[in-house]
């Protein structure tokens, strides 16, 4: 079956630091990947998405390439901010699909 | 483009009474919305995935004659708790895709969910 794991949390940085979240992932076919972010008290919102290898889903100055050879999809940012502050979600769905697979989800809190 | 909304945001109801929560997609026709339940500090858990006008499918464990679930039309899905105990306190979600040419069928949009909170 389809899996996705995620870097355990909370990841703590200052403001302006690098951020890398970790995800990798176990699925049949040709999935397509996603990561989603869910500020405090909401619902989730779409953040980028890939849909064959070598593609780079890119949003808000968030990053994500789809490596086959090595299962992953990790997110980065160059400088992250307080406002980015946030669970993120790691998730996958198969060609031809809908049913999403999640992560548990990584925390991450930036302080000024 | 692809807006979900979801009401209430917040409900708090006694013990025994049902709540019923809407999903409406906004700008799009939705043939599929799922249901999620999310507990505090956890992932999201799928309890049921609705196709417009047939029945919901509902994942293992979930009860589906306590979450009631209509998909009447392409742009509405409802979750009904009925006979609501303190224990389905939870934080609700749904999302929705679309038909292909739309905002794609892979592609899932959540609404902000609804918390609900039972006395």
């Amino acid at each position: 079956g389809n899996s996705v794991t995620q870097m355990e949390g909370p990841v703590t940085l200052s403001e302006e630091a690098f951020l890398t979240i970790n995800c990798t992932y176990t699925a049949t076919g040709y999935p397509s990947l996603f990561w989603y972010v869910q500020y405090p008290g909401e619902g989730l919102q779409l953040l980028l998405k890939a849909t064959k290898a070598d593609d780079k889903g890119s949003n808000k100055g968030f990053e994500a390439t789809y490596r086959k050879e090595t299962t992953s999809f990790h997110l980065e940012k160059g400088s992250v901010q307080v406002s980015d502050s946030a669970v993120y979600f790691c998730a996958l769905t198969n060609s031809g699909y809908s049913t999403l697979t999640f992560g548990k989800g990584t925390m991450l809190l930036v302080s000024p | 483009g692809a807006v979900v909304s979801q009401h209430p945001s917040w409900v708090i109801c006694k013990s025994g009474t049902s709540v019923k929560i809407e999903c409406r997609s906004l700008d799009f026709q939705a043939t599929t919305m799922f249901w999620y339940r999310q507990f505090p500090k956890q992932s999201l858990m799928l309890m049921a995935t609705s196709n417009e006008g047939s029945k919901a499918t509902y994942e293992q464990g979930v009860e589906k004659d306590k979450f009631l679930i209509n998909h009447a039309s392409l742009t509405l899905s409802t979750l009904t708790v009925t006979s609501a105990h303190p224990e389905d306190s939870s934080f609700y979600i749904c999302s929705a895709t679309g038909l292909a040419g739309g905002p794609g069928k892979n592609i899932q949009y959540f609404g902000a969910g609804t918390r609900l909170s039972v006395l």
